[in-house]
């Protein structure tokens, strides 16, 4: 079935990298995404991969994709305040996104 | 451009009570999901429409809920009644095939 999960929480020192993780279960996902979440707002693309493509950066974002594994991971470089909210991954099946249940990053100052 | 625009956004209203959730989509989007976001739950898909049709909606949870999309550029999600489990967020998000679904600032519900 279609199941996409993550780890709930995620907590670091403001400057450190943060890595969250996710694994999903559709193989024939064309695209896989990141989202993110700030309180009371609705959730905004971060970033997204192809699912040919083993690793994407952007800026201070570095997505890395293991097919074999069906396991997927933000990380995130030189992490500031700004970048606390929840962080949810997807994958799209049949063009509707299956959203895991997020990983709220907290960061410390 | 504005991005999806969802009103109201926050709606309290009391149990058996209408609710009528409203979504304009991104102009030039076809395709139009409706979500459900609550903390035991996470975010649920409804309902999504391709060109006003709509195309799967396994995710409704009951008749007591129903969508519609009259036109390219309106959509309705409505409950009736209303019960206190419906409490959530509702995301209205829309795209095109081959992008990624943009997401409007969704509508806080709370049923009392």
């Amino acid at each position: 079935g279609e199941d996409v999960e993550q780890s709930l929480f995620l907590s670091v020192r403001e400057g450190d990298s943060s890595v969250i993780n996710c694994t999903y279960t559709d193989s024939s996902s064309t695209y896989l995404y990141w989202y993110k979440q700030e309180p009371g707002a609705g959730l905004q693309l971060l970033t997204y991969i192809f699912s040919n493509m083993d690793m994407k950066q952007d800026q201070r974002l570095t997505v890395l994709l293991n097919k074999k594994d069906k396991h997927l991971s933000l990380r995130i470089a030189d992490t500031q305040t700004g970048d606390s909210a929840i962080y949810f991954c997807a994958e799209d099946s049949s063009y509707k996104l299956i959203f895991g249940s997020g990983t709220r990053l907290l960061v410390r100052p | 451009d504005a991005g999806v625009i969802q009103s109201p956004r926050h709606e309290v209203t009391e149990m058996g009570q209408e609710v009528t959730l409203r979504c304009k989509p991104i102009s030039g989007h076809d395709y139009l999901f409706w979500y459900r976001q609550t903390m035991m739950r996470g975010l649920e898909l409804l309902i999504y429409f391709n060109n006003n049709v709509p195309i799967d909606d396994s995710g409704m949870p009951e008749d007591r809920f129903s969508a519609k999309m009259p036109n390219a550029s309106f959509s309705t999600l409505k409950i009736q009644p209303s019960e206190p489990r419906d409490s959530a967020v509702y995301f209205c998000a829309s795209g095109v095939p081959g992008d990624t679904q943009y997401f409007g600032p969704g509508t806080r519900l709370t049923v009392l």
